[in-house]
């Protein structure tokens, strides 16, 4: 059972386009939302994280949108670039909670 | 990769043969963590360390046992490895206080073949 739900599996946008990938999540008790970059043959990496006071994070080109009470959250890529083809996850977990879950991964592929 | 060291990197091994992954940080952080990756599931914890020798087990487990016996080594042991178990393996650490334990930060992973 998935507890966060990412979507698409896989985008191609044009140099300069912006990418969104959306995540949905059913436990109210999390809330701590982070996304997490991938390039091939490396570990994941922190890229930028979301707590529900707020409903939109910026950080350089890299957006999240969270919306509470739907229980969905957004990463926004500005003005993407060929550097930006990577896997993001999306994940979510409690406060000072073990377990951080998951989203399936989304592999972006920006053309120049 | 944040002071994450593991090894091996790649490993190809037979079914039913034991196997251990090593996790070694140059962080003093507390907690340790080992996820699989496959696709179609995105990462999937496994075991997590909370300090030496206090390990719990994650949402996978089945089929793994893990050890930590120093702050900075934390083992993956598949006791008798099957196909299944075929997958790319990730440390992770955290700090222990606070909102600072929910930002794991990544080794480069080990991709481990069962044939």
């Amino acid at each position: 059972q998935q507890q966060v739900k990412q979507s698409p599996q896989s985008l191609i946008v044009q140099k300069g386009g912006i990418p969104i990938i959306n995540c949905a999540y059913e436990n109210t008790a999390f809330d701590y939302f982070p996304w997490y970059q991938q390039f091939p043959g490396k570990g994941p990496a922190l890229l930028i994280a979301i707590r529900p006071d707020v409903s939109e994070k910026k950080e350089g080109r890299f957006t999240i949108s969270f919306n509470k009470s739907a229980k969905q959250f957004s990463l926004h890529i500005m003005d993407s670039q060929p550097g930006d083809s990577a896997t993001y996850f999306c994940a979510a977990s409690e406060t000072g909670a073990n377990n951080l879950f998951f989203g399936t991964g989304t592999r972006l592929t920006v053309i120049p | 990769d944040a002071g994450i060291t593991q090894s091996p990197r790649h490993k190809v091994t037979e079914t039913g043969t034991p196997v251990t992954l090593r996790c070694h940080q140059t962080e003093n952080h507390r907690y340790m963590y080992w996820y699989r990756q496959d696709p179609g599931h995105g990462l999937r914890l496994i075991h997590y360390s909370y300090g030496v020798k206090d390990t719990d087990k994650g949402e996978v487990s089945d089929g793994y046992s893990v050890s930590r016996s120093k702050t900075e080594d934390f083992l993956l042991t598949l006791e008798s490895a099957t196909s299944s178990q075929t997958s790319v393996y990730f440390c992770a650490i955290s700090e222990s206080a606070g909102l600072a334990k929910n930002i794991q930060y990544f080794g480069a992973g080990t991709r481990l073949s069962v044939l």
